[in-house]
Order: C-alpha cells, then structure tokens, then sequence
C-alpha cells in the first residue's frame, strides 16, 4: 500500500530564509506529484504540479523538484502570506494520497 | 467567473443518508475529471473519490467505497456526492475539486467547502 510521508511535520523559519519541505512516497510516483498551500479557513492552492511546475500565478520563489519517491519543496525566500500548512499529493495511482502535511510557522 | 461551488452539508444522524452537490461555472466542465476531497476538523486532506469527464469511470477511497457514489450532469454543470450510511468519522469539510488537464492530474480549482457533520 502507498504511503505518502511529509517531513518535518513543523518547521520554523524566519522571514527572508529558505524553507525546505521533503515528501516521501513508499513507492515510485513517478512525477505525478503536486503541492498544495492550505492557510486557516481557506481551501488548499495548487502551487507546484507534475513534481516541478509551478501552477498559474505562482511566484518564482516556489520551486519543486524529485522524481520517484523522493521530492522537495523549495520557498527560496520567505515571505509573510508564505506561513500556511502544506500538503504533497501523489496522482499516480488509485487511491489519490496526501501526505499528512507541513505546518510552515515563523520563528 | 470561474469556481466551484459546494451545497447540502449540515448536520445527520450515523446510518443516515446525505447528498452533496458541487456547483461549476466559468470552465467548460464537461472536459475534467472532477475529485471530491474532505477534511475532518483540524486534520489534513483525505481524497475520497473521482468521476472521468464523461462519467465512465469513477473510483473511490476505501474508507468509501461501498457507502458513496459520486456522479454528475454535464448539461447542467453539476457534481454531486450520494452518501450512505453515514458514521461519526465521516464529519468533515468537503471540498470538490477539478482536474488540472483533461487527463487525471493535480487539483487546480477547488471549492470553499461544504461541512458534514454526523452526530446523534
């Protein structure tokens, strides 16, 4: 059974910083895989599909990267709207998978 | 304008049934294959099922599979979720979303959301 494994569960990061989210699939995914940005009361945002592309109207500072199991987050600086609960999402096979997420909070 | 548009929560008693339905507009909706998606208060997202574009193929979450049926009309732009013998771990905010591409692929619309709670 596919797992899907974010880490760190919480990262604090100070405003300017890099921060670097990881997901993990159990099994290979291939690229068929997305982030979403979810902040409080409002619905998850498609930031990066097919592991590396940026969604329509995502800032530069967002990259994705990773193939296969292994894949990677990247806000290269952070900006204040930036601190919000992210997801990974695997649609390489049924059933679609989150991960159980990253809380992005300011240190 | 382009959204999607969740109604029908609310509150139900275990082993009851509920229908939600998911409203679209501004994209041509009978091209995507369309998800919904619930999250249980103060948890993270859990996929619970699709339907192709036509309609022809639909697949389900386990935790599902067998209690929702998720279907939809093209000729009025409309998503619906049947859902039966509902329990207490089915309470949860649920999302429709859209598929990225007219192939199976990442979620790039979604709704606000529409809340399902199942207590006696």
């Amino acid at each position: 059974e596919l797992v899907m494994t974010q880490s760190p569960a919480t990262l604090s990061v100070s405003p300017g910083e890099r921060a670097t989210l990881s997901c993990r699939a159990s099994q290979s995914v291939s690229s068929n895989l997305a982030w979403y940005q979810q902040k409080p009361g409002q619905a998850p945002k498609l930031l990066i599909y097919d592991a590396s592309t940026r969604a329509t109207g995502i800032p530069a500072r967002f990259s994705g990267s990773g193939s296969g199991t292994d894949f990677t987050l990247t806000i290269s600086s952070l900006q204040s709207e930036d601190f919000a609960v992210y997801y990974c999402q695997q649609y390489h096979n049924w059933p679609l998978l989150f991960g159980q997420g990253t809380r992005l909070e300011i240190k | 304008q382009v959204q999607l548009v969740e109604s029908g929560g609310g509150g139900v008693q275990p082993g009851r049934p509920l229908r939600l339905s998911c409203a679209a507009s501004g994209f041509t909706f009978s091209r995507y294959g369309m998800h919904w998606v619930r999250q249980a208060p103060g948890k993270g997202l859990e996929w619970v099922a699709v339907i192709s574009y036509n309609g022809r193929h639909k697949y389900y979450a386990d935790s599902v599979k067998g209690r929702f049926t998720i279907s939809r009309d093209n000729s009025k732009n409309t998503l619906d979720l049947q859902m039966n013998s509902l329990r207490a771990d089915d309470t949860a905010l649920y999302y429709c979303a859209k598929d990225n591409s007219p192939v199976y692929d990442a979620f790039d619309l979604w709704g606000q959301g529409t809340m399902v709670t199942v207590s006696s």
